[in-house]
């Protein structure tokens, strides 16, 4: 257990639909990190935030876009899906800013597009 | 922006053999190199990583080697067993937007 949490684990809804995915990073981290999976591409790199404030920006869609909230969790928001967004998504958490600090994964949230 | 590519893309070696994993970077100005291991249904974790001010790394059967100059790092797992059967999964970092790079990632299966 890396002590990140995300929900729900699975979820299920039909292209053209609106859903947010929840993490909640490990205790006393204050980077939250964003990745998608899919079969054919690998882990692809979403979205950083740290602290609250944006960091980095990988291939995120202008359908999606995620935010930190002064807790510290952070939300992904994923509209207008399409079939092709059906991916395992991943957010992880890091102590510090930078890419060098070791990232603890959470177990993910399956998001199935119909 | 940084291209990282990993080879091989499936690896099938013998229990108690050796298995070596290679990655090659694009971006010169890349300076560290996590090594993540993904089991069947689970979550990446960190297994080992180095930064480029060393050329190697050991840690109990896992080392990783880096080559700056030629741009590759690689994996070397001694002594494989069942359980090192997963998705190894390599990184660089890139300068440019400031987010690691994975590469595509190799199957691991080892008979035991």
């Amino acid at each position: 257990d890396s002590g990140v949490t995300q929900t729900p684990k699975h979820l299920i809804t039909a292209t053209g639909q609106r859903v947010t995915l929840r993490c909640s990073p490990r205790s006393g981290d204050l980077s939250v990190y964003w990745y998608q999976q899919s079969l054919d591409q690998g882990l692809q790199f979403l979205i950083q935030y740290y602290n609250g404030e944006e960091r980095a920006k990988g291939n995120i869609l202008e359908r999606f876009s995620a935010q930190q909230f002064p807790d510290l969790h952070s939300e992904l928001n994923l509209s207008s899906l399409e079939l092709g967004d059906s991916a395992l998504y991943f957010c992880a958490s890091s102590e510090g800013e930078g890419v060098t600090y070791e990232q603890y994964f959470g177990p993910g949230t399956r998001l199935t597009v119909t | 922006g940084e291209n990282v590519e990993q080879h091989p893309s499936t690896l099938s070696v013998q229990e108690g053999d050796s298995a070596v994993i290679k990655c090659t970077y694009s971006d010169s100005a890349s300076n560290y190199f996590p090594w993540y291991k993904q089991e069947l249904g689970k979550r990446p974790q960190l297994i080992i990583d180095i930064r480029s001010n060393v050329g190697e790394k050991k840690d109990q059967r896992i080392a990783v080697t880096l080559n700056k100059t030629a741009k590759h790092f690689s994996l070397h797992i001694t002594e494989t067993q069942p359980e090192d059967s997963a998705v190894y999964f390599c990184a660089a970092y890139q300068r440019y937007g400031n987010k690691l790079v994975f590469g595509a990632g190799t199957i691991l299966r080892v008979k035991s």
